[in-house]
């Protein structure tokens, strides 16, 4: 079955940087990858999604890049806030899998004010 | 949006009982609905997929006969943990799927087992 791989499990960065996330997926059948911001103990909340038909897409300050190829896909969050601070999963899924969602292990972004 | 609740949110119960949760989607049809769990400060597993009108499917190492999923309609599944201990205690989702495969999540419910 699918397998993700999510790095790094911890993060911190200054008010303003940029913070990106990286996760690996192992069926090359995936073909949506969403990410989900978490705050304690709440839903997973949507924040950006690409499907494999697309290398790169961007919301604003948030942007995800997927490389099929190497199944890997990236979350990039530029002029980070301290209001962006939570857990970040990404997460991949395929059509002929049910459309389940996988999860990675998450990742706990710190924005230092 | 799409709109999906849980009930209850918070619920306390004794070792060796049994608990139900609900998942209804409020304003959309869900002929697919998931059912994950969560632990402190780790990621959401999913346990199972429920389908409307059929058994649903068991992720490996999941108990069946533990965790009871009835999809009896295409607004509600509901999951039901039998004879809970305290190592069930955890954060239980569900996510229903639209037709065009969006996921939406429910709020979560928090079980505590004592």
């Amino acid at each position: 079955g699918e397998n993700v791989e999510q790095h790094p499990s911890t993060l911190s960065v200054q008010e303003g940087d940029s913070a990106v996330i990286k996760c690996t997926y192992s069926d090359s059948a995936s073909n949506y990858f969403p990410w989900y911001k978490q705050e304690l103990g709440k839903r997973p909340q949507l924040i950006i999604d690409i499907r494999s038909n697309v290398g790169e897409k961007k919301d604003q300050r948030i942007a995800v890049t997927l490389n099929k190829t190497a199944k890997h896909f990236s979350l990039h969050i530029t002029e980070t806030q301290p209001e962006d601070s939570a857990v970040y999963f990404c997460a991949a899924s395929s059509n002929n899998q049910g459309g389940k969602l996988i999860f990675g292990q998450g990742t706990e972004l710190s924005v230092k004010p | 949006g799409a709109v999906v609740s849980q009930h209850p949110s918070r619920v306390i119960c004794k070792s060796g009982t049994s608990v139900k949760i609900e998942c209804r989607s409020l304003d959309f049809q869900a002929t697919t609905m998931f059912w994950y769990r969560q632990f402190p400060k780790q990621s959401l597993m999913l346990m199972a997929t429920s389908n409307e009108g059929s058994k649903a499917t068991y992720e490996q190492g999941v108990e069946k006969d533990k965790f009871l999923i009835n999809h009896a309609s295409l607004t509600l599944s509901t999951l039901t943990v039998t004879s809970a201990h305290p190592e069930d205690s955890s954060f239980y989702i569900c996510s229903a799927r639209d037709r065009i495969y969006e996921q939406y999540f429910g709020p979560g419910t928090r079980l505590t087992v004592t």
